[in-house]
């Protein structure tokens, strides 16, 4: 079957600190692979993806990389801003569906 | 403004009555969603419609029944409502096929009393 797993929160990190979060899968073929940010009282936005192995995706500085042989797609941003305080989560989905499995979600604070 | 937009975004109601939740895409796409967030903020998809079809119909009480009279608009009826059924429901819209993502809507936080 398909599932995601992501580390547990919350993260709570200073301003410029380096930011990991953790994302493994499992599935069968070959995913595509997504993280999503949600701000406080909004919904989900596609915040990057990677469609296959070793693809990166990039964008407003966090950055993930599609690893197959580890089934790992581990968030990074290497110094975080108090506007990234949200709610971070993995999702993978196969190709030709419609479905969207996602993580548990991550809830990261940024103090000044 | 493109977007998906449901309404209302906060709805507080008694158990056993009937509400709706309505939502909109005006991004010409033809695939439609609702997920259920819950307290911890997990996700979990309810139900998919793919031009207008249902596609994908998980383990949902009967009470909800969505309808789509096009394949802009996907609507949430839910009957007899329960406690349990409190939470922050998400609409959401994307092209056919698994690269596309999902593009949501802002939610509607549900509590019943």
């Amino acid at each position: 079957g398909n599932s995601v797993t992501q580390m547990e929160g919350p993260v709570t990190l200073s301003e410029e600190a380096f930011l990991t979060i953790n994302c493994t899968y499992t599935a069968t073929g070959y995913p595509s692979l997504f993280w999503y940010v949600q701000y406080p009282g909004e919904g989900l936005q596609l915040l990057l993806k990677a469609t296959k192995a070793d693809d990166k995706g990039s964008n407003k500085g966090f950055e993930a990389t599609y690893r197959k042989e580890t089934t790992s797609f581990h968030l990074e941003k290497g110094s975080v801003q108090v506007s990234d305080s949200a709610v971070y989560f993995c999702a993978l989905s196969q190709t030709g569906a419609n479905n969207l499995f996602f993580g548990t979600g991550t809830r990261l604070t940024v103090i000044p | 403004d493109t977007a998906v937009s449901q309404t209302p975004k906060y709805l507080v109601t008694q158990m056993g009555n009937d509400k709706s939740i309505k939502c909109e895409q005006n991004l010409g796409h033809d695939t439609m969603y609702w997920y259920k967030q819950d307290s911890k903020k997990f996700l979990k998809i309810m139900f998919s419609y793919n031009n207008k079809e249902l596609i994908i119909n998980e383990t949902v009480p009967n009470r909800f029944s969505p309808k789509s009279p096009d394949k802009a608009h996907l609507n949430l009826h839910i009957n007899s409502l329960e406690l349990g059924d409190s939470a922050v429901y998400f609409c959401a819209s994307s092209n056919t096929g698994g690269n596309s993502p999902l593009h949501f809507g802002n939610g509607t936080r549900l509590t019943v009393t």
